[in-house]
């Protein structure tokens, strides 16, 4: 009964190739995240749904397209992947769309290699 | 340009002892401040928060003290057990903004 759940955990890929992970949770949550932790280990908000509606996208490459097909999903497709790509991503859930007390809830993390 | 920075990549602390982990922000905006606790193949899990009302919270073990004027927080973890041995992020917020997070301190705890 995960709460947040990531698939793949790892994905090791060559470069060039489009690529998938998805994101579900079962908190019944308004609101999911999309994180990228790079090389130097900081945490950066890439974008974030509410109710399946866009709310944040940060400064990131349009080869990064977030899809929510409802509420408890959220998933991320990379085209063209570059060796830059490289990094681990993790999703997370808040009941609300932010806000003091609306904490987040993150999944396992997926691992992704780009050759 | 990290407006929010753990300088201390890496704290060891003998097991009951004291552990203190420190970090900086520069937005002087943020008003809410977090602390989350990372084990390895995990994501990260909420352990204390703070607002910028306040310059203490504590919970069980767990205290967070914020200095406003130095625009530093810390976590302080007393008696630290082997169980605390993880990846403490720091993160910050200005209102319903996004999290803004530090880069990590990982913390081991020796018997």
């Amino acid at each position: 009964d995960t709460a947040v759940s990531q698939t793949p955990k790892y994905l090791v890929t060559q470069m060039g190739n489009d690529k998938s992970i998805k994101c579900e949770q079962n908190l019944g949550h308004d609101t999911m995240y999309w994180y990228k932790q790079d090389s130097k280990k900081f945490l950066k908000i890439m974008f974030s749904y509410n109710n399946k509606e866009l709310i944040i996208n940060e400064t990131v490459p349009n080869r990064f397209s977030p899809k929510s097909p409802d509420k408890a999903h959220l998933n991320l497709h990379i085209n063209s992947l570059e060796l830059g790509d490289s990094a681990v991503y993790f999703c997370a859930s808040s009941q609300f769309g932010g806000g003091m007390g609306d904490e987040q809830f993150f999944g396992p993390g997926t691992r992704l290699t780009v050759l | 340009d990290q407006q929010v920075k753990q300088n201390s990549p890496s704290l060891s602390v003998q097991e009951g002892r004291i552990s203190i982990l420190n970090c900086d922000y520069t937005n002087s905006m943020f008003d809410y401040f977090l602390w989350y606790k990372k084990y390895p193949a995990e994501g990260p899990t909420f352990l204390i928060s703070i607002s910028s009302i306040k310059d203490k919270n504590e919970d069980g073990r767990f205290t967070v003290f914020l200095n406003k004027s130095a625009k530093h927080l810390s976590l302080h973890i007393v008696p630290s057990q082997p169980g605390d041995s993880a990846v403490y992020f720091c993160a910050a917020r200005q209102g319903a903004q996004k999290l803004v997070f530090g880069q990590g301190t990982r913390l081991t705890i020796n018997p």
